[in-house]
């Protein structure tokens, strides 16, 4: 079975608007940790937002917020007043365990995510 | 120079070549990764050192050699590359440890064209 599955292979959203990119994930490990990423053209990644499988409230980060919800392994990225630069690769990603040994990732597909005018 | 910086950004190789990419991390972490970026597939981790030591060989073909000769620098060493090999390879680095979220930084990659 997929680990990080989304679902969405590609998104458009009108500029100023709010966007949902959904993430569902599969472990059976009690610790976790679940990051989102985006990708430009440019090809670097860069982290974006983070959530631990024992926080107790939803992460933000500026205009993303992230959706968690546990029963249901999910991990859904809200990006708020959407801008022409948020147009990008979305990549979602888990970490399994705690950290030592090296944070090992493991990705989703992405979501190619279009902002229009 | 700061946070993750790859060189070269764009490289093309024949099969018999033998070339290096160079990944330098400015972060202070104590862990770096390798992953291939193909087309249409998820990210592929292939290396990963904690502390200078290799912790991860995901099954990674022979042709394909890395080397950390500290924590701020990776290498990987490149030979009798296949066509399938070419992708985007990018480099990361984090902090280990028990504390903190244990994110991920990355390089802006190498484009890796085999013929």
């Amino acid at each position: 079975a997929q680990k990080i599955t989304q679902t969405q292979p590609g998104m458009f959203v009108q500029e100023k608007e709010a966007v949902t990119l959904d993430c569902t994930y599969d472990t059976s490990d009690p610790s976790y940790g679940l990051f989102w990423y985006k990708q430009p053209s440019s090809g670097e990644m860069i982290f974006l937002i983070y959530q631990g499988s024992y926080d107790q409230q939803n992460a933000t980060e500026g205009r993303y917020s992230l959706n968690f919800q546990k029963a249901r392994k999910s991990a859904n990225l809200v990006i708020s007043a959407s801008q022409l630069g948020d147009s990008a690769m979305y990549f979602c990603a888990m970490r399994e365990g705690i950290t030592g040994g090296g944070n090992k990732l493991t990705f989703g597909t992405g979501t190619q995510l279009k902002v229009e005018l | 120079e700061t946070g993750v910086t790859q060189t070269p950004r764009h490289l093309v190789m024949g099969m018999t070549n033998k070339k290096s990419l160079k990944c330098e991390q400015h972060l202070g972490h104590n862990a770096m990764y390798w992953y291939k970026q193909s087309a249409k597939k998820p990210l592929e981790l292939m290396f990963v050192y904690n502390f200078k030591e290799q912790t991860e060989n995901n099954s990674v073909p022979s042709r394909f050699s890395p080397e950390c000769p500290n924590s701020s620098h990776l290498f990987l060493h490149l030979h009798t590359l296949q066509p399938e090999d070419s992708a985007l390879y990018l480099c990361a680095s984090s902090q280990d440890g028990a504390e903190g979220k244990g994110e991920q930084f990355f390089g802006p990659g190498t484009r890796l064209t085999v013929l």
